[in-house]
């Protein structure tokens, strides 16, 4: 069964934490990203890796770091320098070549007290 | 002026009405257009994709696409209370560039 997972679905932590989020996709697509959405608003791009071992950042990647040692995995460390951590976090995934579609995994919702 | 412009809503439309979603975009050379559907606290779904001018049909869901001004839309036919989200317009060039959304409410 092809897809992306998210884990945890949801997240609790407390100021002053580094939280890792993790993203996983068996779809054998070269490109992953990290999406930012807050109530009522679009979703912001924090990073983004078109291969393994490389990495863009996004509009909006201060306070967050990534890695991509595997194809499959893309985890986003959200670092105790991120001002405003709470939202829901949103990783996608889509070929390189033809359309680039992209296809989002679940999510997970960060929330920082 | 943002890249992507959609009217945030609520757009309501009664049950088996026609339900029109707009959108329009600031950069001239965006090369593919996608619109997305995502339920309250659940992540984005691709409904419907267009690469060029006019319209392209999928079930009840119909894309538009006028490169030259700059406007990509979506009618949903036949609107059913399951249909009620926020569509998310995304033009591409290069990366997506996701407005705002247009939340839907169809009323029973």
């Amino acid at each position: 069964d092809g897809g992306i997972t998210q884990s945890p679905k949801y997240l609790f932590r407390k100021e002053g934490q580094n939280v890792t989020l993790s993203c996983e996709q068996n779809l054998n697509h070269d490109a992953m990203y990290w999406y930012r959405q807050d109530p009522g608003q679009g979703l912001r791009l924090i990073y983004y890796s078109q291969i393994v071992n490389d990495f863009q950042k996004g509009d909006i990647a201060e306070g967050y770091s990534v890695s991509r040692e595997k194809k499959e995995s893309f985890p986003l460390t959200v670092t105790s320098a991120q001002k405003n951590p709470t939202a829901f976090y949103l990783c996608a995934s889509s070929q390189m070549r033809g359309a680039n579609e992209q296809y989002f995994g679940p999510g997970t919702r960060l929330t920082v007290t | 002026q943002k890249e992507v412009e959609q009217n945030s809503g609520p757009l309501s439309v009664p049950e088996g009405a026609i339900a029109s979603l707009n959108c329009t975009y600031s950069d001239r050379v965006s090369q593919s257009f996608f619109w997305y559907r995502q339920y309250s606290g659940k992540s984005p779904e691709l409904i419907m994709s267009i690469y060029s001018n006019g319209d392209k049909e999928d079930g009840r869901f119909t894309a538009q696409l006028n490169k030259a001004s700059q406007y990509v839309s979506l009618l949903i036919r036949d609107s059913q209370p399951s249909d009620s989200a926020t569509y998310l317009c995304a033009p591409r060039k290069g990366k997506l560039i996701f407005g705002q959304g247009t939340e839907l409410s169809v009323k029973p």
